[in-house]
């Protein structure tokens, strides 16, 4: 079963910062948060991770709080081209060939013009 | 990012007839490889592990006499659906990651429409 909960859909303006929620109260002290994304028919897409610090790439930033038991994914300028399923997810960090990429329901986050 | 590419991106089959989808990672060698189901307006659901020159590890309730994997190099697994039926019409992607990576990389999946 996903160890994380997310908001089914979520809407948001063009150009605007686009902030996904992800609860993951579960986790563990070695396990990451993965956000990846799927647009419609496509495979996911890597977007970012992180363990305890704040990240920030050229796609996104992600916020974890203190106690890791929620994070927030933050894409700053959303563009049309951004909608689509959010997967937060939560994993260890493939030391274990066990370690594998359970996706939940994920949040569909529709960007409107 | 690494690529993995997939095919036939999509196939149309009839009843009772055997599927090969193929899966390669093109500028890395995957260790592992996974496979994944969707079926419309679902998540992936997880089907299998595939280390390279081990068996699959199945998950439950996933047919592994139905659902051939096959991972006999690091940079190419197979998934075949064999006698496939109309229920097994679901969309199938594939990941792959390195001995070092902590990347799981997609790829962009193959339409399977059995008839």
């Amino acid at each position: 079963d996903a160890k994380t909960t997310q908001p089914p859909s979520m809407d948001c303006a063009e150009g605007r910062a686009a902030n996904l929620p992800c609860n993951h109260s579960t986790i563990s002290g070695n396990e990451y948060v993965y956000w990846y994304r799927q647009i419609h028919s496509q495979g996911p897409q890597y977007i970012i991770h992180g363990l305890k610090n704040n990240e920030t790439n050229e796609m996104a930033s992600l916020i974890i709080t203190e106690d890791r038991k929620s994070s927030t994914l933050i894409l700053p300028h959303a563009t049309l081209r951004d909608t689509a399923v959010y997967y937060c997810i939560v994993r260890g960090y493939l030391t274990n060939r066990d370690d594998k990429i359970i996706f939940g329901k994920g949040t569909r986050l529709h960007i409107l013009p | 990012g690494a690529v993995v590419s997939q095919h036939p991106s999509w196939v149309i089959c009839k009843s009772g007839t055997s599927v090969k989808i193929e899966c390669r990672s093109l500028d890395f060698q995957a260790t592992t490889m996974f496979w994944y189901r969707q079926f419309p307006k679902q998540s992936l659901m997880l089907m299998a592990t595939s280390n390279e020159g081990s068996k699959a590890t199945y998950e439950q309730g996933v047919e592994k006499d139905k659902f051939l994997i096959n991972h006999a190099s690091l940079t190419l697994s197979t998934l075949t659906v064999t006698s496939a039926h109309p229920e097994d019409s679901s969309f199938y992607i594939c990941s792959a990651a390195g001995r070092t990576s902590y990347e799981q990389y997609f790829g962009p999946g193959t339409r399977l429409t059995v008839t």
